[in-house]
C-alpha cells in the first residue's frame, strides 16, 4: 500500500459525458501527478501539481482538467469523453519535486468509456 | 526532443539473471528511477541513480553511465513474481520525470 488513495476504482460511462477521478495523496507529500496508461501503453504524463498550483503540464488534452485543493487532495475531470479515453488513470505523488524524490502510485482508476 | 529506449519485450528463465537496458536522450539529466508494473497494478519504485556506477538492492541492482546516456537494470535469481513490466524514468533540467514505454519481462519455468 502506497498511502496514495484513488477513487472510484472502476468508472463506466458513456460517450460524451463528464467524469471526475479523486485522488488523495501520502500524508506529507505535497506533489500530486496525473498519468494516463492505456492497454498495453507506457504512462502518460498528464499534468503536475505543487501545493495547489499547477507545476508541469504533459500530453493533456483540452477536454480535460485538473485542480489541486488546499488539503492537497487532487480531482481530474473529463469531459466529453470518447471512447479512445478509456485507460487507466493513475494519480502519483512526492514529497516534492527534487531530484531524488520517488513517486508513489494509487492504485488506479480503469475508465471505460461505451 | 527526448527520448528514452528500452525493449519492447524479454523473456528469462527461473533462477537465471536478466539484464533490461535503457538508454535516454534528454534535455538534461536529475537523475533515473526504475519502477516496476504488474499488469493492471501502480508502478512501484525500485531504484534511483544520480550518479555513475551500480546500486545494489537485494537481487535488483541499477547501473548507470550519464556520459552514455545508458543505465540497466539488473535481475538474479529470477522468481516467477518478477513477471512484470520495467520502466525506465529520467528526470530532465526542469526536474520532469520522462518515462519509457516499459520492457515487458516474462519468466518461465
Amino acid at each position: 500500500d502506497s498511502g496514495v488513495t484513488q477513487t472510484p476504482k472502476h468508472l463506466i460511462t458513456a460517450t460524451g459525458q463528464r467524469v471526475t477521478l479523486r485522488c488523495s495523496p501520502r500524508s506529507g507529500d505535497l506533489s500530486v501527478y496525473w498519468y494516463q496508461q492505456s492497454l498495453d501503453q507506457g504512462l502518460q504524463f498528464l499534468i503536475q501539481y505543487y501545493n495547489g498550483e499547477e507545476r508541469a503540464k504533459g500530453n493533456i488534452l483540452e477536454r480535460f482538467s485538473a485542480q489541486q485543493f488546499p488539503d492537497l487532495h487532487s480531482e481530474l475531470n473529463l469531459s466529453s469523453l470518447e471512447l479512445g479515453d478509456s485507460a487507466l488513470y493513475f494519480c502519483a505523488s512526492s514529497v516534492g519535486t527534487g531530484s531524488s524524490y520517488e513517486q508513489y502510485f494509487g492504485p488506479g482508476t480503469r475508465l471505460t468509456v461505451t | 526532443g527526448q527520448n528514452i529506449d528500452q525493449p519492447t519485450e524479454m523473456t528469462a528463465t527461473e533462477g537465471a539473471i536478466v539484464q533490461i537496458n535503457c538508454t535516454y536522450q534528454t534535455s538534461g539529466f536529475n537523475g533515473l528511477f526504475w519502477y516496476q508494473q504488474h499488469a493492471g497494478e501502480a508502478p512501484t519504485f525500485l531504484s534511483y541513480n544520480v550518479l555513475d556506477g551500480l546500486e545494489e538492492k537485494g537481487r535488483f541492482s541499477s547501473f548507470l553511465s550519464r556520459s552514455k546516456g545508458y543505465s540497466y537494470l539488473l535481475l538474479k535469481e529470477l522468481q516467477m513474481k518478477d513477471s512484470a513490466s520495467y520502466l525506465c524514468a529520467v528526470r530532465d533540467s526542469n526536474y520532469q520525470l520522462i518515462w519509457g514505454a516499459g520492457t515487458k519481462l516474462i519468466i518461465k519455468p
